[in-house]
């Protein structure tokens, strides 16, 4: 079974706080995302990975960085934590789509609450 | 990727077959049909996916009509841990973001 790994289920930080949120996926998936889903709004891209050090924006990259420094890892990082960032973060990975399958695989999710 | 229309809710009694439908009239030929199920406060679940053929495995199975502008996904005994939102896409296998619909919230009672 493809697992993914979230840091932490539930997050509080301060506004203006530099926030680290790690995903692990341990089915050597080359393809790893971040999401967020608030009501009403569904899930929203915030950035991809195809590779190594590779990262490319997605929707809604503003406020947000990644980090992929090892292939299982993806990092997503908030350089400074605003009220409007309080939400529920999910992390996705996925085979590349060149093997003609693209189930993406979530985990559990982080919710933040930025105060 | 081709619009998804499923019903906003539905009941079924436990133990019995849950039957899910979605409507994907304007999906290519390419395109494959994917389900997802989001339990309250979880990440999204992957059910299963198909592009022609009818598809089972441990969790469903999807039937897709033969024209594939239909399909729906069959819980053959839903437990009460299978309440939850479902959520039917139709998309093409490249890589890129899962768009999630408003999915059918489906009530699995005693």
């Amino acid at each position: 079974d493809v697992k993914v790994t979230q840091s932490s289920r539930y997050l509080v930080k301060r506004t203006g706080e530099k926030v680290f949120l790690e995903c692990v996926q341990d089915m050597d998936h080359e393809n790893m995302f971040w999401y967020r889903q608030d009501p009403g709004l569904g899930l929203r891209l915030i950035y991809f990975s195809y590779d190594v050090k590779m990262k490319e924006k997605g929707d809604i990259p503003e406020g947000y960085s990644v980090s992929r420094e090892k292939k299982e890892r993806f990092s997503l990082i908030l350089e400074s934590a605003s009220t409007n960032q309080t939400s529920m973060y999910l992390c996705a990975s996925s085979l590349a789509s060149i093997l003609r399958t693209d189930t993406q695989y979530f985990g559990p999710g982080t919710r933040l609450t930025v105060l | 990727d081709a619009k998804t229309t499923q019903p906003p809710s539905m009941d079924c009694a436990e133990g019995r077959a849950a039957n899910l439908p979605c409507n994907h009239s304007t999906i290519s030929g390419n395109e494959y049909v994917y389900w997802y199920r989001q339990i309250h406060s979880q990440g999204p679940q992957y059910i299963i996916h198909g592009l022609k053929n009818n598809e089972t495995n441990e969790m469903a199975s999807l039937i897709i009509t033969e024209d594939r502008k239909s399909s729906t996904l069959i819980l053959p005994h839903a437990t009460l841990r299978d309440t939850a939102v479902y959520y039917c896409i139709a998309r093409y296998n490249q890589g890129g973001k899962l768009i999630f619909g408003q999915g059918t919230e489906l009530s699995v009672k005693p």
